[in-house]
């Protein structure tokens, strides 16, 4: 079955500092979304992306989808407190086939 | 719209107990799916419907689960008998599936259901 792994598992990185987490998928993704999670919390969407080689931002994220639909990433420049949580990827495929979340990142950042 | 909604909040049961835990999703929106997760296990997809029909169970742990969704506005998933590797937080999201783009919406999730199985 479809499979979607992110590295790193955990990322502890002084405020400020950049901070980027990858999603890597085992089959072709006819799309791949990004949630965040706080701590205690639930996943809430941040953006989908749907296009080969697609790159969108959000402020200071930036997210990207590979050429082959099959990886993705997201970046945070200057990371903040507030940006402190897990980040997930969720792929799915064409027809009816399930969305499929990431391992996610776990994000920390130090004031 | 109040977004998604899950109750109960907070469950403890004891090990052999049924449980029941309800989801209402967004209004307008085809599909529903409930998550589970943990520590160990990460966010689990264990089924999805679309409109009201279930296209993907394969997520379902065992024979002790059960989800419904009896019409558009209501979903239920079951767990009977209850165990303690059942605890966890289970998550109830909506979404639309845009059969012409083979392509699901943003989905919205619920604030989760902590189960605990003692």
């Amino acid at each position: 079955g479809q499979q979607v792994m992110q590295i790193p598992q955990y990322q502890h990185v002084q405020e400020g500092e950049d901070f980027t987490t990858y999603c890597n998928s085992s089959t072709t993704l006819s799309n791949i979304q990004w949630y965040k999670q706080r701590p205690g919390g639930h996943p809430v969407f941040l953006i989908q992306l749907v296009k080969s080689g697609e790159v969108k931002k959000q402020k200071r994220l930036t997210f990207q989808f590979g050429e082959a639909k099959k990886n993705s990433s997201l970046h945070i420049t200057a990371t903040q407190t507030t940006d402190v949580g897990t980040y997930f990827c969720a792929g799915s495929s064409g027809g009816y086939q399930k969305v499929t979340f990431g391992t996610g990142t776990k994000l920390q950042v130090i004031p | 719209d109040a977004g998604v909604i899950q109750s109960p909040r907070h469950e403890v049961t004891e090990m052999g107990q049924e449980v029941t835990l309800r989801c209402k999703p967004i209004s307008g929106h085809n599909s529903l799916f409930w998550y589970r997760q943990t520590m160990m296990r990460g966010l689990e997809l264990l089924i999805y419907f679309n409109n009201n029909v279930p296209i993907d169970d394969s997520g379902m742990p065992e024979d002790r689960f059960s989800a419904k969704m009896p019409n558009a506005s209501f979903s239920t998933l079951k767990i009977q008998p209850s165990e303690p590797r059942d605890s966890a937080v289970y998550f109830c999201a909506s979404s639309w599936f845009r059969r012409g783009m083979s392509v699901f919406t943003e989905a919205f999730f619920g604030q989760g259901t902590r189960l605990t199985v003692v």
